[in-house]
């Protein structure tokens, strides 16, 4: 019953490396999305994938690039990382009907 | 762009109290809305899901609204309990996919 499952929970990273994280579903949806959270901002679209093959910009698409490797994985990466990067990003999915389902989070941070 | 505002930003109950959490967007055009629940460092849980032609859906104490022609909802809870204690927070879904959030009011019960 694992639903949206993100990986790493915690990341500390210098300015300049990259990274990817990685979200994977286990409910068969169609959309996946990356969502960024800030103090005092909410939760903010960067990147979805209405369907497998497919994919997006949202809100804050800038610095990130997405991959939906198939159906079950959508993953977000960082080629540069910068300290205006330093946030939690969830990811989240969705099947045909309206219900979204959310991860768990990870926390990234840039120094 | 479809903004969502939550007031009040914070709010502190004494146990037992009901109370009104308050939503509103600048879009009638939704197609669902939806509320949230997110403790400190964990992800969303979702609490309630209304459809663009519902006005209301309760599970438990809570009870969420819906008019959608004036762009309000409202989350009532019920007989406040130190473990509602939580960030609630309310999201819309307008054409396309993705949910638009608000910044989210933060709960605290007090025994």
């Amino acid at each position: 019953n694992a639903g949206v499952t993100q990986t790493p929970k915690f990341q500390v990273l210098k300015t300049g490396q990259s990274m990817t994280l990685q979200c994977a579903q286990d409910m068969n949806h169609n959309s996946m999305y990356w969502y960024r959270q800030d103090p005092g901002m909410g939760l903010r679209l960067i990147y979805y994938s209405a369907s497998e093959g497919t994919t997006d910009k949202g809100e804050v698409p800038n610095g990130y690039n997405v991959s939906r490797l198939n159906k079950r994985e959508f993953s977000l990466r960082l080629e540069s990382a910068a300290p205006s990067q330093t946030s939690v990003y969830f990811c989240a999915s969705r099947a045909e009907g309206p219900e979204a389902f959310f991860g768990q989070g990870t926390r990234l941070t840039v120094v | 762009k479809q903004e969502v505002t939550q007031i009040p930003a914070a709010l502190s109950v004494p146990e037992g109290e009901n109370l009104v959490l308050n939503c509103s967007f600048t879009d009638s055009a939704i197609y669902n809305l939806q509320w949230f629940r997110q403790d400190p460092g964990k992800g969303l849980t979702s609490l309630l899901l209304i459809q663009s032609s519902q006005r209301e859906q309760t599970s438990g104490r809570l009870n969420a609204s819906l008019d959608k022609s004036s762009g309000r909802s409202t989350l009532y809870i019920a007989a406040s309990q130190p473990g509602d204690s939580a960030t609630y927070l309310c999201a819309v879904r307008p054409s396309g996919y993705a949910l638009n959030f608000g910044k989210g009011t933060s709960l605290l019960v007090t025994p």
